[in-house]
C-alpha cells in the first residue's frame, strides 16, 4: 500500500529560526495536502498542491511539490510561537484514499 | 459556516457499554468521514460516506458501526469496545468524496475505554 513518510519526526527551534518538514511518498501522487494540528486540537487544512514542481506561499509558509510528484516540503520562515503543532502532509493517488504522512511535531523555544 | 461539530468532547466507557458519537456539518458537503487518531500518530481512516451511502469501510471491527441518518449527520455507534480502542475520534467532511477535496475536521471525541 501507499506509504507517506515525513522527516524529521520532531523539530525544536528557537523562535525566529526557520523550519522545514519533508514529505516522501512511496508512489507518485496526484495531489498533496498539508494540515496543521495544534496540541489538543484537530487537523486544519493549510493548502493543496496538484502540479509537478508547484510552489505556493502563505505569508511565512512556503509549500513545494516535487517534480516527480513523490515528495513535498513545507518551509516556515522566522517561526513564531503560534506555529507550534504537528504538520501532516496527506497525499492521494488517483481515486485512492487520502493517506496521511507520519507528521512532524514542531516546538518553539521562546 | 465552515464548522464540523462533534459530541461529546470526552467519553469514558466500560467494555460492556453501548455509546454513540455524533457529528454534524451544515456546509452542504456530500462526503463524511470517521478517522481514529492515536497519540502522536496520524489520523487513520475508518469509514467514508458519500451521498449518505457507506462507500468505504477500512476493515474496521464490527464493534464500530457507522450510520448516516441524513446528509448533515454522521454517527458512530460503539459496542463492546476494547481498551486499545481508546483514541481521538475525528469526523470530517468534504464537498465530494474525491480525494482532491479539502477535508474539514471536527474537534474530535476523546474516547477512553476502561
Amino acid at each position: 500500500g501507499q506509504q507517506v513518510m515525513q522527516i524529521p519526526q520532531y523539530q525544536h527551534v528557537q523562535e525566529g529560526e526557520d523550519f522545514t518538514t519533508y514529505c516522501n511518498s512511496s508512489t507518485t501522487l496526484s495531489n498533496i495536502q498539508w494540515y496543521k494540528q495544534r496540541p489538543g486540537g484537530h487537523p486544519v487544512f493549510l493548502i493543496q498542491l496538484v502540479k509537478s514542481g508547484e510552489v505556493k506561499k502563505q505569508k511565512r509558509l512556503t509549500f513545494q511539490f516535487g517534480e516527480a510528484k513523490k515528495n513535498s516540503s513545507l518551509h516556515i520562515t522566522a517561526t513564531q510561537t503560534t506555529d507550534v503543532g504537528t504538520y501532516f502532509c496527506a497525499g492521494s493517488r488517483g481515486n485512492e484514499k487520502l493517506t496521511f504522512g507520519t507528521g512532524t511535531r514542531l516546538t518553539i523555544i521562546p | 459556516d465552515t464548522e464540523v461539530t462533534q459530541t461529546p468532547k470526552h467519553l469514558v466507557m466500560g467494555m460492556t457499554n453501548k455509546k454513540s458519537l455524533k457529528c454534524e456539518q451544515h456546509m452542504g458537503h456530500r462526503a463524511m468521514y470517521w478517522y481514529k487518531q492515536k497519540a502522536k500518530k496520524p489520523p487513520e481512516l475508518m469509514f467514508v460516506y458519500s451521498y449518505e451511502k457507506l462507500s468505504i469501510n477500512e476493515s474496521v471491527p464490527s464493534r464500530f458501526s457507522p450510520e448516516c441518518p441524513n446528509s448533515s449527520l454522521l454517527n458512530l455507534h460503539l459496542h463492546a469496545l476494547q481498551p486499545e480502542d481508546s483514541a481521538l475520534y475525528l469526523c470530517a467532511s468534504s464537498q465530494d468524496a474525491l480525494y482532491t477535496d479539502t477535508q474539514y475536521f471536527g474537534p474530535g471525541t476523546r474516547l477512553t475505554v476502561l
